[in-house]
C-alpha cells in the first residue's frame, strides 16, 4: 500500500523567509501527487497537483512544488512567505483505482 | 469543483451515544468519501460511500460502529455509533473528481467537517 510521510510536524518562519516542506511517498508505479492546505477554521483546499509533464508544477499562491522520481519525493515550496500562509500543508498521493493517501500534515506558522 | 455541506459543524456526546453527519453535495456524484482527522494527525478514510451499493470500507472500520447511507447522488450520512472518548475527531466527506478512462482519482472537494468532542 501507498504511503505519505512528511518530514516536518511544525515550522516556524518568519516573513520574507523561504519555504521548502518535505514530502516523500512509497508506491512504485505511476502516481499523481498533491499538496492541499487548511487554513484556520476553513475547509481543506487544493494548493496544487501533479499528474504528468513538467515535474515543476506552480500552484496558487505562489507556491511550487518539483516532482523527483528518483526520490519519491513531491517537497513544496514558496520563495518568501506571508503571515497569511500560516496554516496546515498536507501531502497527498493517488494512484490507478486507489484512494487518496495523505501525510500527517506540516504546521506552519509564520511570525510577522 | 463541488460545493459541499455538512451538519452539524460541531457537536459534544455522551459517551455510548450515536451523532448522524449529514453531507450534501450542490451537484451530483457517483463516488464521497468519508474521512477522520484525528487531532494533530492526518486524515484516514473510513469508507467510501458509492450510490446504489453499500459503502466500502478501509481496514480498522466497520459497518456496525460507523454506519453510511447514501440514498441519492447528492447525499451522504455517517454515523458514529455508541461513541467513546477515542471517537473525538474531525469528520470529513469528500468528493473525488475520478478520471473517466483511467480511474484515477483526481482532487478532491472537501467539505468543512464536522468537529466531534465525546465526553
Amino acid at each position: 500500500a501507498q504511503s505519505v510521510s512528511q518530514h516536518n510536524h511544525h515550522v516556524i518562519l518568519s516573513e520574507a523567509a523561504s519555504l521548502e516542506l518535505g514530502c516523500n511517498y512509497s508506491y512504485g508505479g505511476t502516481v499523481n501527487l498533491f499538496w492541499y492546505v487548511q487554513y484556520p477554521g476553513q475547509h481543506l483546499q487544493l494548493l496544487l497537483k501533479y499528474f504528468s509533464g513538467d515535474p515543476l508544477v506552480k500552484g496558487i499562491k505562489g507556491f511550487e512544488a518539483e516532482f523527483i522520481k528518483s526520490k519519491f519525493s513531491f517537497n513544496l515550496r514558496k520563495p518568501s512567505v506571508q503571515w497569511s500562509d500560516t496554516a496546515e500543508y498536507f501531502c497527498a498521493v493517488s494512484s490507478y483505482n486507489n484512494d487518496m493517501r495523505f501525510g500527517a500534515g506540516t504546521r506552519l506558522t509564520v511570525k510577522p | 469543483s463541488a460545493v459541499i455541506s455538512q451538519k452539524p459543524s460541531r457537536d459534544i456526546c455522551q459517551r455510548g451515544t450515536s451523532l448522524t453527519i449529514q453531507c450534501q453535495v450542490d451537484s451530483q456524484v457517483t463516488m464521497m468519501f468519508w474521512y477522520r482527522q484525528q487531532p494533530g494527525q492526518s486524515l484516514t478514510l473510513i469508507a467510501t460511500a458509492n450510490q446504489g451499493s453499500e459503502a466500502t470500507y478501509e481496514s480498522g472500520f466497520v459497518i456496525d460502529k460507523f454506519p453510511i447511507s447514501r440514498p441519492n447522488l447528492t447525499f451522504s450520512t455517517l454515523t458514529v455509533s455508541n461513541m467513546s472518548p477515542e471517537d473525538s475527531s474531525i469528520y470529513l466527506c469528500s468528493v473525488p473528481r475520478v478520471g473517466q478512462r483511467t480511474r484515477t482519482l483526481y482532487e478532491q472537494y472537501f467539505g468543512p467537517g464536522t468537529r466531534l468532542t465525546v465526553t
